[in-house]
C-alpha cells in the first residue's frame, strides 16, 4: 500500500542552524501538508501546498519557514534559523483530489540544542 | 477560533468492553470528521472518517456524527490491549486545501 515517507527520522541541530526536512508524498496525491507536534501537545497545522504554491499557512509558519517541491516527488520544509522551541515532531501529510483523508508520514523528530 | 475539544483522559477500559470516545467541534462549517490513532512517538494513523449524520461502522469501530449538536464519537467494541493509544478527533472544513484541525487527544488504556 502506498505511503508517505519522511527523512530523516531524527535530526539534532544547534540553535541558529538551518534544517531541511524531506517528505515523499503518495505518488498520485496533489495536496501536501506539514504539521508539527511538540511533545505532549496537540498536532498543529503549519502549511498546506497545492499546485506549486502555498494554499494556507498558520501563524506558526513565519519567515523562518519555507516549503518547496523541488521535483516531482519530494516536498521539503526548511527552517532557516532554528530556535529551541522548534523542537518537535514534524509530520508531512498528503491527500488526493478524490478524498478528504490526509495520510501522514512517520515524522521527523527535530531536537534543537 | 476553530476548535476541536476532547477529554484528555486517561480513559481506562477492561479488555473486551466497549470504549467510548467523545469530541465536540466549534466550526459549524466543518464537513468531514476523522478519528486517528496515535501510539506514543508515532504518527497519526486513520481509523475512521465520517461525513454524514448517523453511524458508520467498520469492524470493531463505530463512528457517530451529530452535526446539530456538533458532536462526534468513536466506539470501540471488544477492546484489545493493542487499542491502548491516544485517539485524535479531527475536523476538516470546506476547502480541499484546508488543514485538519486536531483535538488534543484522549488517552485510552485497555486493562487486562
Amino acid at each position: 500500500e502506498p505511503e508517505v515517507t519522511q527523512t530523516p527520522s531524527h535530526q539534532v541541530t544547534q540553535m541558529g542552524q538551518e534544517v531541511i526536512l524531506r517528505c515523499v508524498p503518495i505518488s498520485n496525491h496533489l495536496y501536501f501538508y506539514w504539521y508539527r507536534q511538540i511533545l505532549g501537545q496537540k498536532v498543529e497545522f503549519l502549511v498546506s501546498f497545492y499546485n506549486n504554491e502555498i494554499s494556507e499557512k498558520s501563524e506558526i509558519f513565519d519567515d523562518q519557514f519555507s516549503v518547496e517541491r523541488p521535483d516531482g516527488s519530494n516536498f521539503t520544509l526548511k527552517i532557516r534559523s532554528t530556535k529551541l522551541e522548534d523542537s518537535a515532531m514534524y509530520f508531512c501529510a498528503s491527500k488526493s483530489t478524490a478524498q478528504e483523508t490526509q495520510y501522514f508520514g512517520p515524522g521527523t523528530r527535530l531536537l534543537v540544542l | 477560533q476553530k476548535e476541536v475539544e476532547q477529554n484528555s483522559g486517561p480513559l481506562s477500559v477492561p479488555e473486551g468492553a466497549i470504549a467510548s470516545l467523545n469530541c465536540t467541534y466549534s466550526d459549524r462549517g466543518s464537513q468531514s470528521f476523522f478519528w486517528y490513532r496515535q501510539y506514543s512517538g508515532k504518527s497519526p494513523e486513520l481509523i475512521m472518517s465520517i461525513y454524514s449524520n448517523g453511524d458508520k461502522e467498520d469492524g470493531r469501530f463505530t463512528a457517530q456524527l451529530n452535526k446539530a449538536s456538533q458532536y462526534v464519537s468513536l466506539l470501540i467494541r471488544d477492546s484489545q490491549p493493542s487499542d491502548s493509544a491516544t485517539y485524535l478527533c479531527a475536523a476538516w472544513p470546506y476547502s480541499s486545501a484546508s488543514k485538519i484541525i486536531f483535538g488534543s487527544g484522549t488517552r485510552l488504556s485497555i486493562r487486562p
